[in-house]
């Protein structure tokens, strides 16, 4: 089945600056990488997907870029703010797995830094 | 639209106990999924289902039962429950297996 690992584990940055996570994942087959928001006690919500068939993909703030041929795929935050503290999974499905393919990296504890 | 709403919020039990957690939603999604999520670690698939009468196992399913009688409920009954079991259970929902998950708002369970 897909494996996914999700680094780093804990991420803190300066409010203003920028923040990066990187996903690497196992299988090729792979098509679609969500990730998902999680504010402390909450319920995870999506910010933002990428399908295999795009490289890069921004929506203000927030980018997500794909790597197939590496088979990682990043999530970019620039111009942090206090409101961006969260954890952060990344995700991707494998075609093959069917109605449960996807797999959930452990998650980044974002923290950002007055 | 209410989205997915589960209860209870909170719930203690004690060993050997046994509950169902509800999940209910109302955006006529078939592809529903309960999660569970130990403190710092990611979401592990419990059971899902593609539809109604539909029902396959997860990653982490012992302990657990799933129902899907409705499209829009999806209960999990915990049968004996256990210090194990012990987490955050999120209930989700979308329409397609390569789609946006809505969550619902998690129950915390605590066995004791």
């Amino acid at each position: 089945g897909e494996n996914v690992e999700q680094h780093p584990s804990t991420l803190s940055v300066q409010e203003g600056d920028s923040a990066v996570i990187k996903c690497t994942y196992s299988d090729s087959a792979s098509n679609y990488f969500p990730w998902y928001k999680q504010e402390l006690g909450k319920r995870p919500q999506l910010i933002i997907d990428i399908r295999s068939n795009v490289g890069e993909k921004k929506d203000q703030r927030i980018a997500v870029t794909l790597n197939k041929t590496a088979k990682h795929f990043s999530l970019h935050i620039t111009e942090t703010q206090p409101e961006d503290s969260a954890v952060y999974f990344c995700a991707a499905f494998s075609p093959g797995g069917g109605a449960d393919g996807l797999t959930f990296g452990k998650g980044t504890h974002l923290i950002i830094q007055p | 639209n209410a989205g997915v709403t589960q209860t209870p919020k909170f719930r203690i039990l004690k060993i050997g106990q046994s509950m169902t957690l509800q999940c209910t939603q109302d955006m006529n999604h078939n592809y529903m999924y309960w999660y569970r999520q130990d403190p710092g670690m990611g979401l592990k698939l419990i059971y899902y289902s593609v539809g109604a009468g539909i029902t396959d196992k997860g990653e982490v399913p012992n302990g657990y039962n799933v129902s899907r009688s409705t499209t829009e409920d999806f209960p999990l009954r915990l049968e004996l429950a256990a210090p194990s079991q012990t987490s955050v259970y999120f209930c989700a929902s979308t329409t397609h297996a390569r789609s946006e998950q809505f969550f619902g708002p998690g129950t915390r369970l605590t066995v004791l």
